[in-house]
């Protein structure tokens, strides 16, 4: 079956630092891939998406590229934020007949980041 | 309007009692699912609705029922529920169609006494 894995963390960075956050997947089929952003007390939030091979998603500074040929999804940044502490999920869905079948996640990066 | 309103935002209930979670959107879409979510862990998937029929319920406890009264709305009726189901209930939306995310709820924080 389709699975993603991703570091689990907490990962500490200082204000300002790069971020790196990565993400491999398996699947059967040709997923979408994305990530997921949840603050403390909130439901998940979409960071990002990219929907097929060589694909960039990008939002808030935050940048990942699917790449088919290693299957990956690596969420980085430039600068990182104390607003950007959340858990991060990487994801990813296959609609093969064009139902909905929910997405598959990673168990989630901690991300803390200190003034 | 990209929002997946979820009722209510905290919920405490005895094993003996029932409840129902409630979940709105007005998208449009036709896909609605219900995932839990235990501390730092990642959503499980428990049930997905296609155009209001049940296409998916992932092993679920009977303990918990879900219902799709009409293409907005998402119920999830829970009763003689355990300790253990405490957690998280996020409720999310979608299309059916490939290539699209989900948009998801706040979530109901349960609490099982």
């Amino acid at each position: 079956g389709d699975s993603v894995t991703q570091m689990e963390g907490p990962v500490t960075l200082s204000e300002e630092a790069f971020l790196t956050i990565n993400c491999t997947y398996t699947a059967t089929g040709y997923p979408s891939l994305f990530w997921y952003v949840q603050y403390p007390g909130e439901g998940l939030q979409l960071l990002l998406k990219a929907t097929k091979a060589d694909d960039k998603g990008s939002n808030k500074g935050f940048e990942a590229t699917y790449r088919k040929e290693t299957t990956s999804f690596h969420l980085e940044k430039g600068s990182v934020q104390v607003s950007d502490s959340a858990v991060y999920f990487c994801a990813l869905s296959e609609l093969p007949g064009g139902g909905a079948d929910g997405l598959t996640f990673g168990k989630g990066t901690h991300l803390i980041i200190q003034p | 309007d990209t929002e997946v309103t979820q009722t209510p935002k905290h919920l405490v209930m005895g094993m003996t009692n029932k409840k129902s979670l409630k979940c709105e959107q007005h998208m449009g879409h036709r896909a609605m699912y219900w995932y839990k979510q235990k501390a730092k862990k990642p959503p499980e998937l428990m049930f997905v609705y296609s155009y209001e029929k049940l296409s998916i319920n992932e092993s679920v406890p009977s303990r918990f029922s879900p219902e799709c009264p009409n293409s907005s709305l998402l119920n999830l009726h829970l009763h003689a529920l355990q300790p253990e189901d405490s957690a998280l209930y996020l409720c999310a939306s979608s299309q059916v169609r490939r290539n699209t995310e989900a948009f998801f709820g706040q979530g109901t924080r349960l609490t099982v006494v």
